[in-house]
């Protein structure tokens, strides 16, 4: 079955680190590829998502994503890291082995920022 | 064009009650999916609902179960709610396109307390 995985629930960096939190799919077809971020006591909010064309993608809040095909993942950097960064964040997908309608989340990475 | 939306925002319900929570789809949109998040955990797909029917289950029991109307719009409803009901429910809508390929859209979602 389809499924998502994020290397360490929770990453600490200094403020104006880089911020690095990985993604890893599991599908035998390229399926959509999205990153969420949530704030505490809050809805998720979409970071950026890539479907097809360039595999680099640029989202809100100076965040990008770059789709390897061959390594199956999706990592999630920030040059610098501010302290309003602070959230969770979650690696889905979406189509693939499933409909592109029905969204698969992987268990989420806290990010905290340091002074 | 309007988002999803999602009612009530915040709930407090007793164990062994039952609840309803209701979302309306964005427009043009005739998929409704529903998922929860409990804490520290990722959303996790309950059902979907395309055309007033369900279309596609994950692993919940049959107490949680749900609506499609006319207008696309749809609510989820537990019965007999137990304390690990607590959580944030989340839905998402969508419009298949025949491509497959369309994305869910989510609400803000409705936070259960079961006290």
């Amino acid at each position: 079955a389809q499924s998502v995985t994020q290397l360490g629930s929770h990453v600490s960096v200094s403020e104006g680190a880089l911020v690095l939190l990985r993604c890893n799919y599991s599908s035998s077809v390229p399926p959509y590829l999205f990153w969420y971020v949530q704030y505490p006591n809050q809805g998720l909010q979409l970071l950026l998502k890539y479907t097809t064309g360039a595999t680099l993608v640029k989202g809100i809040n100076g965040f990008e994503a770059e789709f390897k095909k061959s390594e199956t993942s999706f990592h999630l950097t920030k040059p610098s890291a501010h302290m309003s960064d602070a959230a969770e964040y979650f690696c889905a997908v979406s189509g693939g082995e499933t409909s592109y309608d029905k969204v698969i989340f992987g268990p989420g990475t806290s990010l905290s920022v340091i002074p | 064009e309007t988002g999803v939306t999602q009612s009530p925002t915040h709930l407090i319900k007793t164990r062994g009650q039952q609840v309803t929570l209701r979302c309306s789809s964005q427009s043009g949109h005739n998929t409704v999916s529903w998922y929860q998040q409990a804490l520290g955990q990722g959303p996790q797909f309950i059902f979907q609902y395309y055309r007033e029917e369900e279309n596609g289950r994950g692993n919940f029991p049959p107490r949680f179960s749900g609506l499609q109307f006319p207008n696309y719009s749809s609510e989820l409803n537990v019965n007999a709610l137990e304390l690990d009901d607590s959580a944030l429910y989340l839905c998402a809508s969508s419009r298949p396109d025949g491509t497959g390929t369309t994305e869910a859209f989510f609400g803000q979602g409705t936070r259960l307390t079961v006290v």
